[in-house]
């Protein structure tokens, strides 16, 4: 167990909804990444906050935002949904930012299915 | 651009029998390497990590990487397979910056045969 909470652990919607994925951090960790695995994309950085700020952006849709809260949890949200975002999402939380020997810990991920 | 390229898409060994999984990078400056294994509807679990020292580093679940600078490569062996450690396996470099995203190769799914 990482340490990191991402519910629900499956989602399934239609084309066209909204959905929002919830991450909590580990305790004491301020930054959190989000990370989608599909099977044609691989593995891919989605965006990064850092104490409630966002530091950077990756590989994410306009369709799609994040926020991160006072509390640290953070929510990643998806709308206008269609099939090809079916994937895995994964949070991630660390405790600084930008240090590159930072080690990242992994939530289980929310799988999302989209009809 | 930075990459991590892991060339083995699929690789089947006996329970016993020695594993060597490739990763290679392409990053600037000293890339800080990280290997993660995600087993069957699992998330991602960290094995080990190299930022700088000893190139020999040593995991947890008995495995073992070796940074090669010359090769641009950061290959995780392991002596002797057990079965549960079937199971993907992710290399990746973090880029620092503002930012400290990893950047993940495309994985070695690692089958053992009894």
């Amino acid at each position: 167990d990482s340490g990191v909470t991402q519910t629900p652990k499956h989602l399934i919607t239609a084309t066209g909804q909204r959905v929002t994925l919830r991450c909590s951090p580990r305790s004491g960790d301020l930054s959190v990444y989000w990370y989608q695995q599909s099977l044609d994309q691989g593995l891919q950085f989605l965006i990064h906050y850092y104490n409630g700020e966002e530091r950077a952006k990756g590989n994410i849709l306009e369709r799609f935002s994040a926020q991160q809260f006072p509390d640290l949890h953070s929510e990643l949200n998806l709308s206008s949904l269609e099939l090809g975002d079916s994937a895995l999402y994964f949070c991630a939380s660390s405790v600084r930012e930008g240090v590159r020997a930072d080690t990242q810990y992994f939530g289980p991920g929310t799988r999302l299915t989209v009809l | 651009a930075q990459s991590v390229t892991q060339p083995d898409i699929h690789i089947t060994v006996s329970e016993g029998a020695s594993l060597e999984l490739r990763c290679n990078y392409s990053y600037g400056a000293t890339p800080y390497l990280f290997w993660y294994v995600q087993s069957p509807g699992q998330g991602l679990q960290l094995l080990l990590k190299y930022f700088s020292g000893d190139t020999l580093v040593q995991g947890i679940k008995g495995f073992e990487a070796e940074f090669k600078r010359s090769q641009s490569s950061f290959n995780l062996r392991k002596p002797s397979v057990h079965w549960s450690d079937a199971a993907e396996y992710f290399c990746a470099v973090g880029v620092g910056g503002a930012t400290n995203k990893l950047i993940f190769g495309t994985g070695t799914l690692l089958a053992v045969q009894p």
